[in-house]
């Protein structure tokens, strides 16, 4: 199975910050990577796929970069409603797995 | 597209729970329907995926044996059901729209499954 780490587990932001977190796979998984957001007691959002595509009705303050093995997801200016916890997945190959994800907490 | 789930359900260790999945709004043969759990606390886990369109299923490995996922396209419903469960299956059981490729563009709005004695 694919592992995917993120980090930092925890991060701690304000307002208007920008915000970047990193997710790396134990393998190749070329560009096969979404981030998702999830806000307490609601389902995931997603956000990215394929590394860097933005869903849409996304804001374009979120952007995804990378390839292979390490990935990012910046968001440019942290607004109130981005508190939430973010997810990667590898979608290059069964089983699907996700990252262990990262707070972003104020 | 909405994909609306059962209720929560309160299981002792041993039995076996059924989880359905109602989806609208779209061709529901043309996306495959994944099923991610998120135990108290915790992270996302995938748990398979099945095909509305031709009953193609793939289980994640740890599930093998005690999950079973099925449809049924006249009702556009697609159902996951686990079996043997202990309690560390008490979780939120997520059902998801499955779009290329391989990532859940729309969610259910989860289903808590709880196992105790």
């Amino acid at each position: 199975d694919i592992q995917l780490t993120q980090s930092p587990s925890f991060l701690s932001a304000s307002v208007g910050d920008r915000v970047t977190m990193t997710c790396r796979a134990s393998q190749d998984i070329r560009n096969y990577l979404a981030w998702y957001q999830q806000r307490p007691g609601k389902a995931p959002k997603l956000l990215i796929s394929t590394a860097s595509t933005l869903q849409s009705g996304v804001p374009s303050r979120f952007s995804g970069s990378g390839s292979g093995t390490e990935f990012t997801l910046t968001i440019s200016s942290l607004q109130p409603e981005d508190f939430a916890t973010f997810y990667c997945q590898q979608l290059n190959s069964y089983p699907l797995t996700f990252g262990g994800g990262t707070k972003v907490e104020i | 597209v909405q994909l609306v789930q059962s209720g929560g359900e309160v299981k002792k260790p041993g039995a076996s729970v059924k989880v359905s999945c109602k989806a609208s709004g779209y061709n529901f043969e043309s996306n495959g329907i994944a099923w991610v759990r998120q135990a108290p606390g915790q992270g996302l886990e995938w748990m398979g995926w099945i095909s509305p369109y031709n009953s193609n299923i793939n289980y994640a490995p740890r599930f093998q044996g005690r999950l079973t996922l099925t449809t049924d396209t006249s009702a556009t419903t697609a159902s996951m059901e686990l079996r043997s469960l202990t309690s560390d299956d008490t979780a939120v059981y997520f059902c998801a729209r499955q779009i290329w490729p391989n990532c859940f563009d729309n969610w259910g709005q989860g289903t808590l499954v709880t196992v105790s004695s």
